[in-house]
């Protein structure tokens, strides 16, 4: 059974363009959650999501940041005109269920030039 | 809100000495209650959580945490660490109930080294 699978591992954009992290979980796991480590700091949650639904993006900065988990297809999450301070390491988990452990993937490192 | 505290960002002992890697969280309910691990560039891996029941959690490498209510405490510990050991370890808690149920509150982490 494979694991959570995130890509790319590594992705470097200039200032100004659009970043796509994909994410796909583990086999019959419908419940996706994102978090972004900035350097020295632990992992912050941005998002979670369901199957076709938004559950709660409490932690998603309000411009340029969106997710989406399609009924078929990886979860994206995407940035639009990043900036330097998006630089990052974007890690997504999934889960069977809500509070059941979440399975962390190897993570996508931004680089923002 | 939630938050969660590690006391140290850096530790170093010994192969072969006791680890004991702090955490305490803020919480007027007890959380359910997360240790991970994360080696250079990869993702976390769950070490142990407690939910409910026997306060003592046996996890994976032999690691144990002891929940302690009176002290919001989660502490990690290992009773001889090995060179394998050399990672970071985050601290996590979650909401039982309430519309943040399921979102992993994080520590800032522990680097362990472990010295020949």
């Amino acid at each position: 059974n494979a694991g959570v699978m995130q890509n790319p591992r590594h992705l470097v954009r200039r200032r100004g363009q659009e970043a796509r992290l994909r994410c796909s979980p583990m086999k019959g796991h419908s419940h996706v959650y994102w978090y972004r480590q900035l350097p020295e700091e632990g992992l912050k949650f941005m998002v979670y999501l369901q199957k076709e639904n938004i559950i709660d993006e409490s932690g998603m900065p309000k411009e340029r940041f969106s997710a989406e988990f399609p009924k078929e297809g990886p979860s994206i999450l995407r940035i639009q005109q990043v900036v330097r301070g998006d630089s990052a390491a974007y890690f997504c988990a999934s889960s069977l269920a809500i509070q059941e452990t979440q399975y962390f993937g190897p993570g996508t490192r931004l680089l923002v030039l | 809100a939630q938050s969660v505290t590690q006391l140290g960002s850096h530790v170093s002992v010994s192969e072969g000495a006791l680890v004991l890697l702090r955490c305490n969280y803020s919480s007027s309910v007890p959380p359910y209650l997360f240790w991970y691990v994360q080696y250079p560039n990869q993702g976390l891996q769950l070490l142990l959580k407690y939910t409910t029941g026997a306060t003592l959690v046996k996890g994976i490498n032999g690691f144990e945490a002891e929940f302690k209510k009176s002290e919001t405490s989660f502490h990690l510990t290992k009773p001889s660490a090995h060179m394998s050991d050399a990672a970071e370890y985050f601290c996590a808690v979650s909401e039982q109930y309430g519309g943040s149920q399921g979102n992993l509150i994080f520590g800032k982490g522990t680097k362990l080294s472990v010295k020949p």
